[in-house]
């Protein structure tokens, strides 16, 4: 069966440019969680979607931060304008609920941004 | 608010020692899970184990062993045996009542080296 699939695995931009990481999450799981990993600051979760409805955005850093989730399969996270802060590995994850219980998350390999 | 805490950085041992990694949480809830993933060098985070927080019995699977003891908080990972492959950084991380469903906290990491 197919993870959690990211893209771009890596990516180097410029500051001031648009990024827009994706993610697919595994099929049948209606939770899909943003985390963002850096040497400071650890794993940090961003937001996280059920049912393709943000639940909560309150770790999203600041408005150049947006993320969509417009059906089952597909989430996007886009930063606009980008900085240098913003260089971290980002990953996706999703999980299943079943009887109001949320299983473990099954994570994507990430994608590693660099802002220049 | 929920934390977790990892209080060793790094820990390097020879291969075949015995090793302990510590988690201690905190949450003001009274049902929680606990988890651990591992992150190998590559990059990816793996799934290694979910307990919930009425089920305080020691697990064993293999080489790995958990401790979960309530009174203090604790959930801790033994790696019986060690091999260069359980090299890894090593998160301990926890969740509110609906097991993850709100995302999951986690704590710094421990960086874990095998030396052979």
């Amino acid at each position: 069966d197919a993870g959690v699939i990211q893209s771009p695995r890596h990516e180097v931009t410029e500051m001031g440019q648009e990024v827009t990481l994706r993610c697919k999450p595994i099929s049948g799981h209606n939770s899909l969680f943003w985390y963002r990993q850096t040497m400071m600051r650890g794993l940090e979760l961003l937001i996280y979607f059920n049912n393709n409805v943000p639940i909560d955005d309150s770790g999203m850093p600041e408005d150049r931060f947006s993320a969509k989730m417009p059906n089952a399969s597909f989430s996007t996270l886009k930063i606009q304008p980008s900085e240098p802060r913003d260089s971290a590995v980002y990953f996706c994850a999703s999980s299943a609920t079943s009887g109001g219980v949320t299983g473990e998350l099954f994570f994507g390999e990430g994608s590693r941004l660099t802002v220049l | 608010a929920q934390k977790v805490t990892q209080a060793q950085t790094e820990i390097s041992v020879v291969e075949k020692e015995d090793v302990t990694l510590d988690c201690v949480y905190e949450t003001r809830d009274t049902t929680y899970y606990l988890f651990w993933y591992k992150q190998p060098p590559s990059g990816e985070l793996v799934f290694l184990i979910r307990r919930n927080s009425f089920d305080e019995q020691n697990e064993i699977s293999g080489r790995y062993s958990w401790n979960f003891q309530k009174s203090t908080s604790s959930f801790n990972f033994t790696i019986t045996a060690s091999q260069v492959v359980d090299s890894a950084v090593y998160f301990c991380a926890l969740s509110d009542g609906r097991g993850g469903a709100d995302g999951l906290t986690f704590g710094k990491g421990t960086h874990l080296i095998i030396q052979p």
